[in-house]
This record gives C-alpha cells, structure tokens and sequence, in this order.
C-alpha cells in the first residue's frame, strides 16, 4: 500500500503570511494532484503535477514535484481568508485505477 | 451541467438496516468510485468502476456492494449498516481513472446508530 504523508496536520495563520504544506512518501508516484476541499462539499482539483522537479503555479499558489516522484509541496504567498480549507494532495503509483490520498491539511487564514 | 449528483445529502439508519447511496453523472466519465472521509483518516476508496459492467475492489471494499449497469450511474449499498460505516461517502469520477482529475459530489453524510 502506498501511502502519503501531509504535515502539517493543522494550520492557524494570519492573513498576509506565507505558508508551506508538504506531502511524502516512500514510493514513486507517476503523478501527483493537489484538491482543495470547503466544508459540506467535494474537494475540487486545484493541479496535477507529473514530471519530477516540475513547477506549477496557480495565482499565489505554487506547487512542486520532487526530483524523484516521491514528494511535493504547496507554498502560499500572502494567504487570504478565502485560502481557508482542507488542502488534500493525492498520487497516482501502481495502479492506474487507485488514487491515494493524504490525509490532509487544514488550513485556517484569519483576518 | 449538473456533474456528480449524489442523494441524498443526509441520512440515518439504524444498524440492520440496508439502504443505497446514488451516484449519477452527466459527463460520459468511464471511471466512477466511492471513497469514504472520516476524521483523521482522509479520503479511502471503497469500490471503483472502469465502465459499464466492470467493478473492482478498493481499500475498504467489506460491507459495501456496487454494480454500474449504465456508464451514468454507480450506486453504493449498504446491506447491513453498523455504526463503523458512520462517514461521508464521496463519489468520484474521471475520464480514466487516477491519472486523470478525479470530479466529486458534495457528499452524503450517513450516520448509523
């Protein structure tokens, strides 16, 4: 079984700072997405990153894919209110038909 | 364009009883699952599909069943509910499989007392 770690696990910070989410593991993944997800609804994909090293930005989030497929991480430049939520990243290993997901970060910006 | 349509939103049973959460979507996605979310547990997949009449196992396959007779619909059944199967249950769907962005519903939150 593949699995996905997310530190950390809870996140309380003021609007207008920067923040880092990170997700690992110890297998190889041959893709990784990154969800968002509000209260009462379904995380909604926010990117997918498939090339080890790859860099993808999304306004003020910036997501990365580690050189060997086996980690990545979400940075937030000047978290607003509307950043708040569950912050899931997701990756795609062995099988095709499998997604495993971490187990999150919940994210609070306060104004 | 509705997406992924779950019902219903909110449900209670009491352990015994069975009951079928539905799964309806509207944008011709051959790949369909349900994942469950319980706290500190993050999102775990129950069943999947890769078209009309093909399902396969996932994490947390015991005490749910499915079947997809249609490439629109996959419901998930509970035949005997136990106050373990207390969650949110998520359908997801995907034009093929976890490679591709997986679609959500909003959700039906079961509690089983």
């Amino acid at each position: 079984t593949q699995l996905l770690e997310q530190s950390p696990q809870f996140l309380s910070i003021q609007e207008g700072e920067n923040l880092t989410v990170y997700c690992n593991s110890s297998s190889v993944f041959s893709s990784l997405q990154w969800y968002r997800q509000e209260p009462g609804e379904g995380p909604v994909l926010l990117v997918t990153v498939v090339t080890g090293g790859e860099v993808k930005k999304l306004k003020r989030l910036t997501f990365q894919f580690g050189d060997a497929r086996k980690d990545s991480s979400l940075h937030i430049t000047a978290a607003q209110p509307g950043d708040t939520g569950l912050y899931l990243c997701a990756g795609c290993g062995g099988s095709n038909y499998k997604l495993t997901f971490g187990k999150g970060t919940l994210l609070t910006v306060n104004p | 364009n509705a997406g992924v349509t779950q019902t219903p939103k909110f449900q209670v049973l009491k352990t015994g009883q069975s009951m079928t959460l539905q799964c309806a979507q509207d944008m011709n996605h051959e790949y369909m699952s349900w994942y469950r979310q319980d706290p500190g547990m993050g999102l775990r997949l129950i069943h999947y599909s890769v078209g009309a009449g093909i399902t396969d196992q996932g994490e947390v396959p015991n005490g749910y069943n499915v079947s997809r007779s249609t490439t629109e619909d996959f419901p998930l059944r509970l035949l005997s509910a136990a106050p373990s199967q207390t969650s949110v249950y998520f359908c997801a769907t995907s034009v093929n499989g976890g490679a591709s962005p997986l679609h959500f519903g909003n959700g039906t939150r079961l509690t089983v007392t």
